[in-house]
């Protein structure tokens, strides 16, 4: 079954500055790539997802880029704020099939 | 807004004790999901339903089972609690099976 290692646990950054986030699978059937953010003591929150057939999605400063022939995706937070502080999920399906999460990632930003 | 609800917040329970947890939705979605969320773990997937009636499991069904009646209720049922049980145990809902999960809030259960 699918597999999906997420890096690193933890992150720390600096207010204003990138935060990136990177996940591998193991299934090269897998097509559908969300990402999660759990603020303290809240529930999980899809932020953005991508599907196989795009390379990279921006809303805002968030984006998500896939690299398929790698098999890993990553999440990109420029300009952070206190506010993305929370831990973040990836995640990874094949159609029709069920999400596998990774471990999560807990980014601190810091004023 | 899709409202994903679970009965209870905190719960504390014996080992040996049968419990249920709840969780209902208001947006008639077809699939529904429970997780397990531990420190280091992420979310692991307990049991899921794709229609009424019907369960599948998940990655860690061992010591659980499910139920699903009606379409908008999935009930997590812990046969006989034990200890490494305690967990925070969060219920999902999407409308298609690789679309948009909506969480609820999460019960955080206590087995002592």
């Amino acid at each position: 079954g699918e597999n999906v290692e997420q890096h690193p646990s933890t992150l720390s950054v600096q207010e204003g500055d990138s935060a990136v986030i990177k996940c591998t699978y193991s299934d090269s059937a897998s097509n559908y790539f969300p990402w999660y953010k759990q603020e303290l003591g809240k529930r999980p929150q899809l932020i953005i997802d991508i599907r196989s057939n795009v390379g990279e999605k921006k809303d805002q400063r968030i984006a998500v880029t896939l690299n398929k022939t790698a098999k890993h995706f990553s999440l990109h937070i420029t300009e952070t704020q206190p506010e993305d502080s929370a831990v973040y999920f990836c995640a990874a399906s094949r159609r029709s099939e069920k999400l596998v999460f990774g471990k999560g990632t807990k980014l601190t930003v810091n004023p | 807004d899709v409202k994903v609800t679970q009965s209870s917040r905190y719960l504390v329970k014996r080992t040996g004790e049968k419990v249920f947890l709840e969780c209902v939705q208001d947006m008639d979605h077809e699939n529904m999901f429970w997780y397990r969320q531990d420190p280091g773990l992420g979310l692991r997937l307990i049991y899921f339903s794709y229609d009424v009636k019907m369960k599948e499991k998940g990655d860690i069904p061992e010591g659980y089972s499910v139920s699903r009646e009606k379409k908008e209720r999935f009930s997590l049922i812990l046969e006989s609690a034990s200890t490494n049980q305690t967990s925070m145990y969060l219920c999902a809902s999407s409308l298609g099976r690789a679309e948009k999960l909506f969480f609820g809030s999460g019960t955080q259960l206590s087995v002592l």
